[in-house]
């Protein structure tokens, strides 16, 4: 069964500093892997998209990376800002159809 | 900038009647999907639709369900009969390119139905 992992489940964190979360897949045939930011009743916002072939894509303080050998992805945020206070979804999307696997998220708190 | 919007932003209805969601995604794009959020939960893939008919659907979009793009412009989904399990956030997304090839999706601020 296609599963994504995510972890930590939630994370406080300073303003200014940086966090990583992690993504991990059993999602088969890869197609991509995608990072959304969700604010709390809002719907999700496109971060990153990465494919087979690509290890890192970045987006502004958003770095994303992608290891499909031991099918796990990160997400790194620099310099925290109180408005990255969100959940953060990782979704991977299987090879040949759209059928998106959507992870549980990581709710990230960034407190001043 | 383009955004895609729904309507209501909420909706109240009574267990066994049929519901409307509507939603009006980016003008030229082409490929429209629903999602759900349950409560405190993830968020789970409905449906996605291109060129008039449905490309994919999960097994949460049994009979109950359908979509429509009635018009150039809205995208639909009907419940048919409601049930206690479909409260939820429903969400619209669209996108011009195909999700399998890395298209960017869109989504809408959602729906939130309560079915009582």
């Amino acid at each position: 069964k296609n599963q994504v992992e995510q972890s930590p489940q939630s994370l406080i964190i300073l303003e200014g500093k940086n966090c990583t979360l992690q993504c991990n897949y059993t999602v088969s045939p890869f197609s991509n892997l995608r990072w959304y930011k969700q604010d709390t009743g809002r719907g999700p916002v496109s971060l990153t998209i990465m494919t087979f072939s690509e290890n890192t894509k970045s987006n502004g303080r958003y770095t994303a990376t992608l290891d499909a050998d031991t099918k796990q992805s990160s997400l790194h945020i620099t310099a925290s800002q109180l408005s990255d206070s969100a959940s953060y979804i990782c979704v991977v999307i299987t090879g040949g159809s759209y059928i998106p696997t959507f992870g549980r998220g990581t709710s990230l708190i960034v407190h001043p | 900038e383009p955004e895609v919007t729904q309507t209501p932003s909420h909706q109240v209805t009574q267990m066994g009647q049929e519901v409307i969601l509507r939603c009006v995604p980016i003008s030229n794009h082409l490929y429209f999907y629903w999602y759900r959020q349950i409560l405190g939960q993830k968020v789970e893939f409905l449906v996605s639709f291109y060129n008039n008919e449905i490309s994919e659907k999960s097994e949460i979009f049994d009979d109950q369900f359908s979509v429509e793009r009635p018009d150039g412009s809205n995208f639909t989904l009907k419940i048919r009969s409601t049930k206690l399990e479909d409260s939820a956030m429903y969400f619209c997304a669209s996108s011009d390119l195909a999700g399998d090839v890395g298209g960017t999706q869109y989504f809408g601020p959602g729906t939130r139905l309560t079915v009582l």
